[in-house]
């Protein structure tokens, strides 16, 4: 499994974007980057994911750099229900999610 | 709503004691897996099944079984409980596309207190 590296905590003023960086520098070619996140003692919750190109869903958008090493999870407009713990995971196949330590991210009023 | 159930939501019991936690996949889902959240070990995959067999495991316990029935539902056995078993348990549904991974669905999970 690819290492990833998360800063360990951000914060953010409401109605800003949020963008969280993650480093997976030894990620492999057919390994994909999802992102989950967890808001407190919830299950986590799916985002996005992506391959090589940049995505974008109602929740969010996805840049992954050309090299692959590294993403940034952009939430465009955030809000304080995007206070969360939010994981890069790097994973290939139908394969068990390994969870770092994740961002916390606190969205302030 | 993730449209994964799980129960009970809290289970209180005592060391030594024997636990069965239930998990309902996403309809048409037919893998289950399951994670442990424990508050020095983070989130920590456990075991996944595929249409009722087996397909890896994590870092499981002995004392730790778990199935996945015909209908898809699954359940996670806690045997010979101990203090340290004290965590969130949650179970998570997907299935796959064309062989592609897909995003898995968290339930809410099950917070067992042993004492």
């Amino acid at each position: 499994d690819a290492k990833t590296t998360q800063p360990t905590s951000m914060d953010c003023a409401e109605g800003r974007a949020a963008n969280l960086p993650c480093n997976h520098s030894t990620i492999s070619g057919n390994e994909y980057v999802y992102w989950y996140r967890q808001i407190h003692s919830q299950g986590p919750q799916y985002i996005i994911h992506g391959l090589k190109n940049n995505e974008t869903n109602e929740m969010a958008s996805l840049i992954i750099t050309e090299d692959r090493k590294s993403s940034t999870l952009i939430l465009p407009h955030a809000t304080l229900r995007d206070t969360a713990v939010y994981y890069c995971i790097p994973i290939q196949g139908a394969q068990k999610l390994v969870f770092g330590q994740g961002t916390r991210l606190t969205i302030n009023p | 709503d993730s449209g994964v159930t799980q129960t009970p939501k809290h289970l209180i019991t005592a060391t030594g004691q024997r636990v069965t936690l239930r998990c309902s996949p996403r309809s048409g889902d037919l893998s289950v897996y399951w994670y442990q959240q424990s508050l020095d070990q983070g989130l920590q995959f456990l075991i996944h099944y595929y249409n009722g067999e087996e397909r890896a495991k994590g870092n499981i316990l002995e004392r730790f079984s778990a199935q996945q029935f015909p209908d898809l539902h699954s359940e996670l056995n806690l045997s010979s409980l101990e203090l340290g078993d004290s965590a969130l348990y949650f179970c998570a549904s997907s299935t796959p596309r064309g062989g592609v991974y897909n995003e898995q669905f968290f339930g809410p999970g099950t917070r067992l207190t042993v004492l």
